[in-house]
């Protein structure tokens, strides 16, 4: 139990376009999702908490017009790169947080590299 | 100011024990957890600690102290396959997981 899906995998757009990313917990409510981004070599980033049904808490630093979060059911989240440039290159990764669980723990996607041109 | 702290790399050899230290300066605590990352994935559960003490999960064991703010991972019997990053996080006051940079475990035969 407790799998997190990511859709897609890997993603390769020119620079300027947007790029939308799914995160689905497949077996479990989630009512909180997080969004990491990753760069090489370098730990997990924290860059916004999505909670269902309200507006995503975006880390400092984090533009939240240019990352848009979509919290819409308790099974999915989505995160929308817009107007992507070469900088926002990065793994990004979606985790859930299963309340059933004792210990809130997390759980992960597989994560969407992301490739801007 | 939050930190967590563990060694950035660490080599094994094959068959053999290695411990990965953690320590952190959190505002709260509800926990600490160790994930492995394998280069290209994303992270995998490995263990939750929020008592003083050790918990057994097979090969791999976790330890925590909060009055010292010390936790190691223990890896036995290390394979080819546990070449990964291994991250502690630590889980605050608001429920929001602080994440370590990372140990970087190079397992050579």
């Amino acid at each position: 139990g407790a799998v997190v899906s990511q859709h897609p995998s890997w993603v390769i757009c020119k620079s300027g376009t947007s790029v939308k990313i799914e995160c689905r917990s497949l077996d479990f409510q989630a009512t909180t999702m997080f969004w990491y981004r990753q760069f090489p070599k370098q730990s997990l980033m924290l860059m916004a908490t999505s909670n269902e049904g309200s507006k995503a808490t975006y880390e400092q630093g984090v533009e939240k017009d240019k990352f848009l979060i979509n919290h819409a059911s308790l099974t999915l989240s989505t995160l929308t790169v817009t107007s992507a440039h070469p900088e926002d290159s990065s793994f990004y990764i979606c985790s859930a947080r299963d309340n059933q669980r004792d210990h809130n723990e997390q759980f992960f996607g597989p994560g969407t590299r992301l490739t801007v041109l | 100011g939050q930190n967590i702290d563990q060694p950035t790399e660490m080599t094994a050899t094959e068959g053999a024990i290695v411990q990965i230290n953690c320590t952190y300066q959190t505002s709260g605590f509800n926990g600490l957890f160790w994930y492995q990352q394998h280069a290209g994935e994303a992270p995998t559960f490995l263990s939750y600690n929020v008592l003083d003490g050790l918990e057994e999960k097979g090969r791999f064991s976790s330890f925590l102290s909060r009055s010292k703010g010390y936790s190691y991972l223990l890896l036995k019997e290390l394979q080819m396959k546990d070449s990964a990053s291994y991250l502690c996080a630590v889980m605050d006051s608001n429920y929001q997981l602080i994440w370590g940079a990372g140990t970087k475990l190079i397992i050579k035969p």
